[in-house]
């Protein structure tokens, strides 16, 4: 799970702003998921992306979005519409979608203003 | 879709004693099934996981029981030490649904 980073650690929104996070690997996964972790609820899928250039809504996408142009790159938009993103979030990939590990990136806080 | 229940919530054992961690899924068709460890502020890292095609894993002190009849799974830790204090996730299925989470403190 080393090979699996997030950007920044902390991150603060402003009222109507959308903010991006990142997420990054060097494992030569597919897979790679958003999750968003709030406290007593464990950790609930965002998006997910089998291959690049195509990606799935999981649980909760509403007022987020993703990209994937790159294998190694999977980016969260947390946009204005997401009225309560206040959470830890977690980037994760696996090596395909399928029964495999995920590994999972450090996370990143946000928190809003 | 999958619904994964977790208990409990909550768990203090003291030093040395065992601890045990249930988790029932609804999706008859689920046939993974992970625990993942998570430490304050940090990121949740796998412990152990089970394929449907067997019944028990071990792993030194830590083992997992899967009951496909009943649709249970359970996570067992022997031996308990002061580092095994954190917050363990089951899941379920191939898109990982959790559990909510059970934070195990052991008493010294």
């Amino acid at each position: 799970d080393g090979g699996i980073t997030q950007s920044p650690k902390y991150l603060f929104r402003k009222e109507g702003q959308n903010v991006t996070l990142s997420c990054e690997q060097n494992l030569n996964h597919d897979a790679m998921y958003w999750y968003r972790q709030d406290p007593g609820q464990g950790l609930r899928l965002i998006y997910y992306s089998q291959i690049v250039n195509d990606f799935q809504k999981g649980d909760i996408a509403e007022g987020y979005s993703v990209s994937r142009e790159k294998k190694e790159s999977f980016p969260l938009t947390v946009t204005s519409a997401q009225k309560n993103p206040t959470a830890f979030y977690l980037c994760a990939s696996s090596m395909n979608k399928g029964r495999e590990t995920q590994y999972f990136g450090p996370g990143t806080r946000l928190l809003v203003l | 879709g999958e619904n994964v229940e977790q208990h409990p919530s909550t768990l203090s054992v003291q030093e040395g004693d065992s601890a045990v961690i249930k988790c029932t899924y609804s999706d008859s068709a689920s046939n993974y099934f992970p625990w993942y460890k998570q430490e304050l502020g940090k990121r949740p890292q796998l412990i152990i996981d089970i394929r449907s095609n067997v019944g028990e894993k071990k792993d030194q002190r830590i083992a997992v029981t899967l009951n496909k009849t009943a649709k249970h799974f359970s996570l067992h830790i022997t031996e308990t030490q002061p580092e095994d204090s954190a917050v363990y996730f089951c899941a379920a299925n191939e898109k990982l649904t959790f559990g909510t989470g059970t934070r195990l403190t052991i008493i010294p």
